[in-house]
Order: C-alpha cells, then sequence, then structure tokens
C-alpha cells in the first residue's frame, strides 16, 4: 500500500524557515518512474505544485519561488525534504506530499496546515 | 506555463442528473508520439486530499465509478458525471502533466440541487 505522510511545523512567523518532510511507503523513492513533489493549496483555493525530485536527483521548481525553494531526499530512509525560505502570511496553505508517475500525479498525502503568523 | 480553465465554477445538479465539466487548455497537451492527451482529473471532498479519477483524458483510475468519464483532446476536455449521487458532491480539478510545471485548473464546485 502507497501512503506518503507528510511532517513539520503547524506555525511559523513571518520570514522564517519552514521545512517539511515527507515520509514515504510501499514504493522506493530509486524507482526510475517515480517522482515526488510538493503541491499547496491555500485555504478556499485551487492547487499549486511548488517542486519536484525525481529518483535520479533531478529537481525542478515553481518558477515564481525558486529562489525561495529547495527540495531533497534521502532513498534510505524514504524522506524528500522541502525547504522555503522567508514565509510570509500569503503562504499560508496546506502543503501536499505527492508522487508522480512519470509526471502523473497518483498519489497525495492527507496534507499538513501551515498558518504563517506573527 | 500552460494554463487550464475550467468551466463553470460551480454548478448544482440534481441526483441522478448529468453533472458536465469543461477544461480548455492554453496549448495542446497532445503528445503527438503516443498519441495521448497528458490530462487528468481529481475529486476533492472536504477536508480531504484530491484523489485521481481520470488520466490520459479517459482513462479511469482503479477502482472509479464507470459514471465518471472523461473525453476531449488537444485543448479541449470534458469530465461527466453521468448519473449524479450525493458521494459525488467535491470539487473537480483537471491537471496536465505535458510540460513542467504541471498546472491544475482553478477547480469545478459540484453540489446538490
Amino acid at each position: 500500500q502507497v501512503t506518503l505522510k507528510e511532517s513539520g511545523p503547524v506555525l511559523v512567523k513571518p520570514t522564517e524557515t519552514l521545512t517539511l518532510t515527507c515520509t514515504v511507503s510501499g514504493f522506493s523513492l530509486s524507482n526510475p518512474r517515480m517522482a515526488v513533489s510538493w503541491v499547496r493549496q491555500p485555504p478556499g483555493k485551487a492547487l499549486e505544485w511548488l517542486a519536484r525530485i525525481s529518483s535520479d536527483d533531478e529537481k525542478s521548481y515553481r518558477t515564481s519561488l525558486k529562489s525561495r525553494l529547495a527540495i531533497s531526499k534521502d532513498t534510505s530512509n524514504s524522506q524528500v525534504v522541502l525547504t522555503m525560505t522567508n514565509m510570509d502570511p500569503v503562504d499560508t496553505a496546506t502543503y501536499y506530499c505527492v508522487r508522480m508517475v512519470v509526471h502523473l500525479i497518483d498519489r497525495w498525502g492527507q496534507g499538513t496546515l501551515v498558518a504563517v503568523s506573527s | 506555463d500552460i494554463v487550464l480553465t475550467q468551466s463553470p465554477d460551480s454548478l448544482a445538479v440534481s441526483l441522478g442528473e448529468r453533472a458536465t465539466i469543461n477544461c480548455k487548455s492554453s496549448q495542446s497537451v497532445l503528445y503527438s508520439s503516443n498519441n495521448k492527451n497528458f490530462l487528468a482529473w481529481y475529486q476533492q471532498k472536504p477536508g480531504q486530499p484530491p484523489t485521481l479519477l481520470l488520466y490520459w483524458a479517459s482513462t479511469r483510475e482503479s477502482g472509479v465509478p464507470d459514471r465518471f468519464s472523461g473525453s476531449g483532446s488537444g485543448t479541449d476536455f470534458t469530465l461527466t458525471i453521468s448519473r449524479l449521487q450525493a458521494e459525488d458532491v467535491a470539487i473537480y480539478y483537471c491537471q496536465q502533466y505535458y510540460s513542467t510545471p504541471v498546472t491544475f485548473g482553478g477547480g469545478t464546485k459540484v453540489e446538490l440541487k
């Protein structure tokens, strides 16, 4: 059974750095057909892709946020980490970790709501 | 980036009736080498993450009821729920995976009339 579970803080202050961890099971981060991405959803709004990391460690980022994002993985521990610097209240959202088969998102984590407030 | 525009933003449908959702892409998502449309549909119920309904524009994910169907090619796509059930109340999103960044439509909220 494929699962993805997000963990991280529920509240961060403006200008702080957010670090989120996705722990996966049921598939390997070294599978050449698999990648992991992060997608976010502000309250009541649509979905927004943020970053992707492939099995061979190729990384891609949302252009508008590229300077603030970093994605990495620890294959042996089945974890993918996303960091986002200089957090702002507009970054308040539910952050989802998702599995991609090539580029198709076929599994979603439950998501973690992150609020940005002083 | 490819922009996906969904219509309508919301619709109210009676139980057992048909619901139709449209998704228009700013450029073609049809890959000529395999004649496949890189377009997916997701369902998101309140308080839950999205789940995959359809991929390649019309292929149902395992376990998805056959009242859900997808059609279209190139830039224009449709999701149809043939006989709406109460459990189908949700927001539906189209998504293209033809190019990076993958992008989503703005969502269509389906409610009961």
